[in-house]
């Protein structure tokens, strides 16, 4: 069963705008993950918050969790050209991980010069 | 650096056909992961492996044998393939869990004719 959902499926912006993209997960976690998937590749790791933390940062990228809503958001920032990619939440339902993570179905996200 | 590297990275099986696809890793990780994606659907765990010579079923492993015999390299097989077993299939590794990024091959595209 899918543990995170990403909404949108689809967001299409301008260069230079911002960019919010959405995930929601159904049991405890105790981190929570977000992906890139640039099209034919394999997914690359951006970021991970734990369930202690409200809110990250890395570079042009925002993360908040709010655990007693279930969801998290991936903020871009001055989007790119190269942004252009599939964005995918991850969690940890089972045991912390060490049953693998649970990826969610994906938002692709197009950036519009 | 090679990270992990998945062969073939493109095959057509005819069903009932068997095939095996290869993972290697040089990052010295425990944990070892094979994930297949298809469209709509995200990415669903088949097969993983805590550590050398062992192997756990994950969300849909149905179809594929796995064998780790060496901390390195992670076998995923199809003994009778089937056109279901279309799709693009991931290999991943990490350290061991929580709280551990997963590191993700480039794929290999697998057409069941």
């Amino acid at each position: 069963s899918q543990q995170g959902e990403e909404d949108p499926q689809a967001l299409s912006i301008q260069e230079g705008e911002n960019a919010t993209m959405n995930c929601s997960y159904k049991t405890s976690i105790n981190n929570l993950q977000w992906y890139r998937q640039n099209s034919g590749r394999g997914l690359v790791h951006l970021i991970l918050i734990r369930s202690n933390e409200r809110e990250k940062h890395s570079g042009r990228l925002r993360v908040t969790l709010d655990t007693s809503k279930k969801s998290s958001s991936l903020l871009i920032t001055a989007s790119r050209a190269a942004d252009t990619a599939s964005y995918f939440c991850a969690t940890d339902e089972y045991r912390g991980g060490a049953d693998g993570l649970t990826f969610g179905k994906g938002t692709h996200l197009i950036i519009q010069p | 650096n090679a990270g992990v590297t998945q062969t073939p990275k493109f095959r057509v099986l005819k069903t009932g056909q068997s095939m095996t696809l290869l993972c290697a890793q040089d990052m010295n990780h425990e944990y070892m992961y094979w994930y297949r994606q298809d469209p709509g659907m995200g990415l669903r765990l088949i097969h993983y492996s805590v550590g050398e010579g062992t192997t756990a079923k994950g969300e849909v492993p149905d179809g594929y044998n796995v064998s780790r015999l060496k901390k390195q390299n992670f076998l995923l097989g199809l003994e009778s393939a089937a056109p279901s077993q279309t799709s693009v299939y991931f290999c991943a590794s990490s350290y061991v869990p929580p709280g551990v990024e997963l590191f993700f091959g480039e794929g290999s595209r697998l057409t069941v004719l």
